[in-house]
């Protein structure tokens, strides 16, 4: 069974702080692709990254980088210097490469992050 | 510019009523997917199709039907038989099965009066 945890359910900081957004998986799948979305308030899941399990290379985007470490089963999200566009719900999720047509994703509970100015 | 559409973006339904939530894409994607967002809850699966006039129940299929007689289409009804439909409903598609990620619409919010 897949699993996504999401320990923060909310987190406030003040602008221009830097803030990791936590998330651990469970799969049995060797084969497995992470994904973080964020989700602003007017309701429309957006893409940010996608990872598979083979590439444990970190990544960085601008002012968005994200952890991936097979060890602990951990895709953490950091934004830094974060602005009050970064305000929003984030989502992280794993969807597994297995047999039978359907590769099932299954979603964590969400973050909200509030960016105080 | 391509993309997902979901109307209406409020719904109001009565105790008893079948509504009909619409999902339209251009996006040229075979896979459609309709989730369940509660407060404090991840998205949860309601149905998925990944062709058309083919479709699959996903993890809280009851109270909920849908067809997919159009690649583009993909209408998602709360019936009656659901007991609790007050809910944020998003719809999703994909080009490649979920290796890519998903492309969501806007959602459709979902109040019982």
């Amino acid at each position: 069974a897949q699993k996504v945890t999401q320990a923060q359910t909310e987190i406030s900081v003040v602008e221009k702080e830097d803030v990791t957004l936590d998330c651990v998986y469970e799969t049995r799948d060797t084969t497995y692709y992470l994904f973080w979305y964020k989700q602003p308030p007017s309701g429309e899941l957006v893409f940010l990254i996608r990872r598979n399990s083979f590439d444990e290379q970190n990544e960085i985007s601008g002012r968005y980088s994200w952890n991936f470490q097979k060890s602990t089963s951990s895709f953490n999200f950091t934004i830094t210097a974060s602005q009050v566009v970064d305000s929003a719900v984030y989502f992280c999720a794993l969807s597994g490469l297995n047999s039978g047509g359907y590769q099932k994703v299954t979603f964590g509970t969400g973050t909200k992050l509030q960016v105080i100015p | 510019d391509g993309g997902i559409t979901q109307s209406p973006k409020y719904l109001f339904r009565k105790e008893g009523q079948n509504v009909t939530l619409s999902c339209e894409q251009n996006l040229n994607h075979d896979a459609m997917y309709w989730y369940r967002q509660d407060p404090g809850q991840g998205l949860r699966l309601i149905y998925y199709s990944q062709i058309v006039n083919d479709f699959q129940k996903g993890d809280i299929a009851e109270g909920y039907s849908v067809s997919r007689e159009k690649k583009e289409s993909f209408p998602l009804t709360v019936t009656s038989a659901q007991k609790n439909p007050t809910a944020f409903y998003l719809c999703a598609s994909s080009s490649d099965g979920t290796r890519y990620g998903y492309t969501f619409g806007s959602g459709t919010r979902l109040t019982v009066v």
